[in-house]
């Protein structure tokens, strides 16, 4: 069974002081590991997708790396637009080719 | 572009009425899915449609019946709502070669 575990749950961080959010993920054989921002009342907005161990990508303030059991998103110099609930998913090559197993989320507040 | 649009935003039964919740993309993709986000849990997947005139049960089918009427329009249907089915309903779609999933707004459940 596919499972995937966020750490830590919730982080508080004065502006400008940086950090990573971490998702370690167990699959069969992963198709790829995407990260998601979700703002209060909203829809998952997709941010990053990773395919194999060493890749990187980044946005703005955030840069998304992977291994081959867990990814972390770091986050430099934040502010507090950057205050969110991150969700990272996994898919399986061993399942349904269509389904990803999400993580329950970070929920990150950056104070002013 | 729209993206991904669900209808209604809010909605509150009453313990054994039924509705439809509606989600419509513009974007052309094949795949479409319906999940639910609860208090501390992931978004778990309810069904999927892998293409026009496919659907498959994802992890938590019980209680639900989908219909994809077609390539753009993807619904979900509760036949009996029980106040376990109180949460927050999101249709997401991805296009072919890619597992990357587009999230709607979300509609908000209440059954009491």
């Amino acid at each position: 069974e596919d499972q995937v575990t966020q750490s830590p749950e919730a982080l508080r961080l004065q502006e400008g002081e940086s950090s990573s959010l971490n998702c370690s993920y167990t699959v069969s054989g992963l198709r790829g590991l995407f990260w998601y921002r979700q703002d209060p009342g909203k829809g998952p907005e997709f941010l990053f997708t990773l395919y194999s161990a060493g890749e990187e990508k980044e946005k703005e303030r955030l840069k998304a790396t992977l291994t081959k059991k867990e990814s972390f998103l770091h986050i430099t110099a934040p502010k507090p637009e950057d205050s969110a609930t991150y969700l990272c998913a996994v898919g399986d090559s061993g399942a349904g080719s269509y389904q990803l197993t999400f993580g329950k989320g970070t929920k990150l507040s950056v104070i002013p | 572009n729209a993206g991904v649009t669900q209808t209604p935003k809010f909605q509150v039964l009453k313990t054994g009425q039924s509705m439809t919740l509606q989600c419509a993309q513009d974007m052309n993709h094949n795949s479409m899915y319906w999940y639910r986000q609860d208090p501390g849990m992931g978004l778990r997947l309810i069904y999927y449609s892998a293409s026009e005139g496919t659907t498959d049960k994802g992890e938590v089918p019980n209680g639900y019946n989908v219909s994809r009427l077609n390539k753009r329009e993807f619904s979900l249907r509760l036949e009996s709502a029980a106040p376990s089915q109180t949460s927050v309903y999101f249709c997401a779609s991805s296009s072919p070669g890619t597992d990357t999933q587009y999230f709607g707004p979300g509609t908000r459940l209440t059954v009491l």
